[in-house]
């Protein structure tokens, strides 16, 4: 089963305003990770944040871990019609092999 | 320029035949990954490769087969036993997936006629 569980699942608002994306997992993790993608295309990363650390930021992103609810969010702040695209999380923990798990994602729609 | 690149963009197969999609990057990464999207869904993981000539099973490896005989490249097979092989195959790369990102590569659409 999916180790990462995004919420909500779709995702609408207006340029300007901010968004949040929720991520929820099962087991320990030694990092969690946060992807965009624009349909059709690759994945492109955005935010890698380890087990140790409680938040990080990247621009207009800010990302948080709680790994005693085992969750995470993404914010991304004055959003653009740009950032329409699919974001995913994804953990890497060594209890089910050396793998990163990724959720079914969030997708988001920016209108203008 | 570095980075990971997939051939082809769009590949149609018939009913029967296996396929080869091929993954290679320049970005002298040790370890690389084979994941399947399907319309709406996250990805789910086929194989994946730690150090050349290894290779373990993911999540759906079955119908599926692959080898890693140089560093750069990690060619997928989708065989004739992968019942329901439609979908967007999208391969990966990283230096090492407990401390750093993966890189990915534009992906390749497989459509069964």
């Amino acid at each position: 089963s999916q180790q990462g569980e995004e919420d909500p699942q779709a995702l609408s608002i207006q340029e300007g305003e901010n968004a949040t994306m929720n991520c929820s997992y099962k087991t320990s993790i030694n990092n969690l990770q946060w992807y965009r993608q624009n349909s059709g295309r690759g994945l492109v990363h955005l935010i890698l944040i380890r087990s140790n650390e409680r938040e990080k930021h990247s621009g207009r992103l800010r990302v948080t871990l709680d790994t005693s609810k085992k969750s995470s969010s993404l914010l991304i702040t004055a959003s653009r019609a740009a950032d329409t695209a699919s974001y995913f999380c994804a953990t890497f923990g060594t209890s089910g092999g050396f793998k990163t798990i990724f959720g079914a994602g969030t997708r988001l729609f920016v209108k203008a | 320029d570095g980075g990971i690149t997939q051939s082809p963009k769009y590949l149609f197969r018939k009913e029967g035949q296996n396929v080869t999609l091929s993954c290679e990057q320049n970005l002298n990464h040790d370890a690389m990954y084979w994941y399947r999207q399907d319309p709406g869904q996250g990805l789910r993981l086929i194989y994946y490769s730690q150090i050349v000539n290894d290779f373990q099973k993911g999540d759906i490896a079955e119908g599926y087969s692959v080898s890693r005989e140089k560093k750069e490249s990690f060619p997928l097979t989708v065989t004739s036993a992968q019942k329901n092989p439609t979908a967007f195959y999208l391969c990966a790369s990283s230096i090492d997936p407990s401390v750093y990102e993966q890189f990915f590569g534009p992906g390749t659409r497989l459509t069964v006629l």
